[in-house]
């Protein structure tokens, strides 16, 4: 069972908007440590899509938003498009854990 | 380029060992705080070791303490992962990455697969 909590899977059609939440707790999340949030492709390596709660790496889409309050997070993609299908991991840290970060269990995004 | 490249991975049985290599390029490893992230087959991420920049804290997911060791060799610019008395829950892809302390991580290997098997 994974520290922040995230719905197994969410679906939407092309160009319309979906929101991924992680939820946390108050020795991560709400701690006040940041959310980052990871795209994987099938078979490849995780990419890093939002860090620090809601800034985009270069080349990330604007499409791509981030969110935290209190215990929880959120990523939302607007726009949906097909190559966005994936899986999509939310990460932060645990004041328990010392220095090890700690996932969401993952979802699985379906473009319909 | 910036580029991590893993090594070592195969088939092995259940107690024997391992080592996983990460060969970095276009950075200096030793600038970062390093990371090993697993994923199970059909499973989601999992934290299994990090190292600090200058090498001076390292720390495991309990499942793995005291059989996995993680170090860097700075003179090839090498991350490693030494895994010990493998079980068959060990078997992953095993990534390594690249990052801050206590922040995100934004560089990450292919991945090297490790089967645990008899």
């Amino acid at each position: 069972q994974s520290v922040l909590t995230q719905p197994p899977s969410v679906s939407g059609a092309p160009g319309q908007r979906v929101t991924i939440s992680c939820t946390g707790s108050s020795s991560n999340i709400g701690a006040g440590y940041d959310v980052h949030w990871y795209q994987q492709l099938p078979g490849i390596a995780p990419k890093l899509v939002l860090y620090g709660n809601s800034n985009r790496p270069s080349g990330v889409p604007d499409r791509f938003s981030g969110s935290k309050s209190g215990t929880s997070a959120s990523l939302a993609i607007t726009g949906l498009q097909a190559e966005d299908e994936a899986d999509y991991y939310c990460q932060s840290y645990d004041s328990s854990l010392r220095g090890l970060g700690v996932f969401g269990g993952g979802t699985k995004l379906t473009v319909l | 380029q910036v580029q991590m490249v893993e090594s070592g991975g195969g088939v092995v049985q259940p107690g024997r060992s391992l080592r996983l290599s990460c060969a970095a390029s276009g950075f200096t490893l030793s600038s970062y705080a390093m990371h090993w992230v697993r994923q199970a087959p059909g499973k989601g991420l999992e934290w299994v070791a990090v190292m600090s920049y200058d090498g001076s804290g390292k720390y495991y997911t309990d499942s793995v303490k005291g059989r996995f060791t993680i170090s860097r060799d700075s003179s090839k610019n090498t991350l490693y992962l030494q895994l010990n008395s493998l079980r068959p829950d060990d078997t992953a892809v095993y990534y390594c990455a690249s990052g801050g302390w206590l922040q995100f991580v934004d560089k990450w290997g292919q991945g090297a697969l490790v089967t645990v098997s008899s």
